[in-house]
């Protein structure tokens, strides 16, 4: 009984390139969330989706941000032409049906060089 | 808007003795109430969380939390704590709306002393 899956748990990149970030729901959820963690801070949204469709992307960066949440396969937060700010660790959770019981990844702890 | 205030940064206490760290929270409506543990380099683990009915929460590792409306507060408290209780907490609200996000506050550290 899997919980909320992340990969990469640790990613590098440099300056410019782009990162891909993983995130397999619970089984029999159907709602995935993204925040992002910047150093001493609490956890801040930035998206919320379901299966093919963006519910809420408030939180989202208008520029070089991307997330999607295919029919088959796990979300993908995508971060294009990745700057220093963006080292944060970036956690999924997942619900059920959209309430807030949500359930956390362990995250992914991305460090831009 | 939404917000949630955690007051401490960081508390020091003890190892045996009680725990109380504060939350005070900023919404419309009756919200949805979380207090979460993240260990370093770890996930958040939900401790316990309010929706309705008796204001007094208990959750797990011996954590209890009291949802005072008149306050606006969510305060989480140990009676002993444990060296393995250190770690980082976050309080956390939601709307009682479905398809909404949780607001987080900052955090507190927790550092126990032998």
């Amino acid at each position: 009984n899997a919980g909320v899956m992340q990969n990469p748990r640790h990613l590098v990149r440099r300056r410019g390139q782009e990162a891909r970030l993983r995130c397999s729901p619970m089984k029999g959820h159907s709602h995935v969330y993204w925040y992002r963690q910047l150093p001493e801070e609490g956890l801040k949204f930035m998206v919320y989706l379901q299966k093919e469709n963006i519910i809420d992307e408030s939180g989202m960066p208008k520029e070089r941000f991307s997330a999607e949440f295919p029919k088959e396969g796990p979300s993908i937060l995508r971060i294009q032409q990745v700057v220093r700010g963006d080292s944060a660790a970036y956690f999924c959770a997942s619900s059920l049906d959209g309430s807030n019981e949500q359930f956390f990844g362990p995250g992914t702890r991305l460090t831009v060089l | 808007a939404q917000s949630v205030t955690q007051p401490d940064i960081h508390i020091t206490v003890s190892e045996g003795a009680s725990l109380e760290l504060r939350c005070n929270y900023s919404y419309g409506a009756t919200p949805y109430l979380f207090w979460y543990v993240q260990s370093p380099g770890q996930g958040l683990q939900l401790l316990l969380k309010y929706f309705s009915g008796d204001t007094l929460v208990q959750g797990i590792k011996g954590f209890e939390a009291e949802f005072k409306r008149s306050q606006s507060s969510f305060n989480l408290r140990k009676p002993s704590v444990h060296w393995s209780d250190a770690a980082e907490y976050f309080c956390a609200v939601g709307a009682t709306n479905r398809d909404d996000k949780i607001i987080f506050g900052k955090g507190t550290r927790l550092h126990i002393l032998p």
